[in-house]
């Protein structure tokens, strides 16, 4: 059965400190899709990354990096110089490929609620 | 801005009540997944269509609940007989699906608050 854990309920940094969010993951299936969204407080979802499982490279875009290790089922993310308006819900999911190569319902984890603090 | 649009945003219906919420998709999109999401929990996958076909339901989507899409554009999922359990916030997402190769991301709408008193 596909399950996402986030064991981490919630995180507090102050400003300008790295922070990691964890991710780990269970299928079945040999191809798949994770992903990271973020739910501010206006509630709502804002889709940031998504990642097959035939490719396991790192991404970075601009203070946001993504760390996918299918040896530890792992798909960790990680905010560099966080910043107040980093303070949200940080939700990682999953899905397995659908039959025409497109994918259908995400699983998702219970979240990760980071506040950050000036 | 062409995103996902649902409407109300908020209802608040007494216990028994049914009610009907409306999702619009972005409009190139043949996708359209229904979601439930309780306070402090992930969302919940309740249902999905591609184009007007009904492809999965979860176990949650109870025979209280129905869903539709008749013309494969904007869907409604209604609730008969509300009870105290289904108040959360229902959200309506849609992404590209049957054009092959990589899974395309889900897009959400600003989801709509039951609250069944």
């Amino acid at each position: 059965a596909q399950k996402v854990t986030q064991a981490q309920t919630e995180i507090s940094v102050v400003e300008k400190e790295d922070v990691t969010l964890d991710c780990v993951y269970e299928t079945r299936d040999t191809t798949y899709y994770l992903f990271w969204y973020k739910q501010p407080p206006s509630g709502e979802l804002v889709f940031l990354i998504r990642r097959n499982s035939f490719d396991e490279q790192n991404e970075i875009s601009g203070r946001y990096s993504w760390n996918f290790q299918k040896s530890t089922s792992s798909f960790n993310f990680t905010i560099t110089a966080s910043q107040v308006v980093d303070s949200a819900v940080y939700f990682c999911a999953l899905s397995e490929a659908g039959a025409s190569g497109g994918y259908n319902k995400l699983i998702f984890g219970a979240g990760t609620r980071l506040a950050v603090h000036p | 801005d062409t995103g996902v649009s649902q409407d109300p945003r908020h209802k608040i219906t007494k216990r028994g009540q049914n009610v009907t919420f409306r999702c619009d998709p972005i409009s190139e999109h043949n996708r359209l997944y229904w979601y439930r999401q309780t306070l402090g929990q992930g969302p919940e996958f309740l249902t999905y269509f591609q184009n007007e076909a009904q492809l999965e339901k979860s176990r949650l989507l109870s025979d209280r609940f129905s869903a539709e899409r008749p013309k494969g554009s904007f869907s409604t999922l209604e609730i008969q007989r509300t009870e105290q359990g289904d108040s959360a916030m229902y959200l309506c997402a849609s992404s590209l699906g049957d054009t092959g190769g990589a899974g395309h991301e889900q897009y959400f709408g600003p989801g709509t608050r039951l609250t069944v008193t």
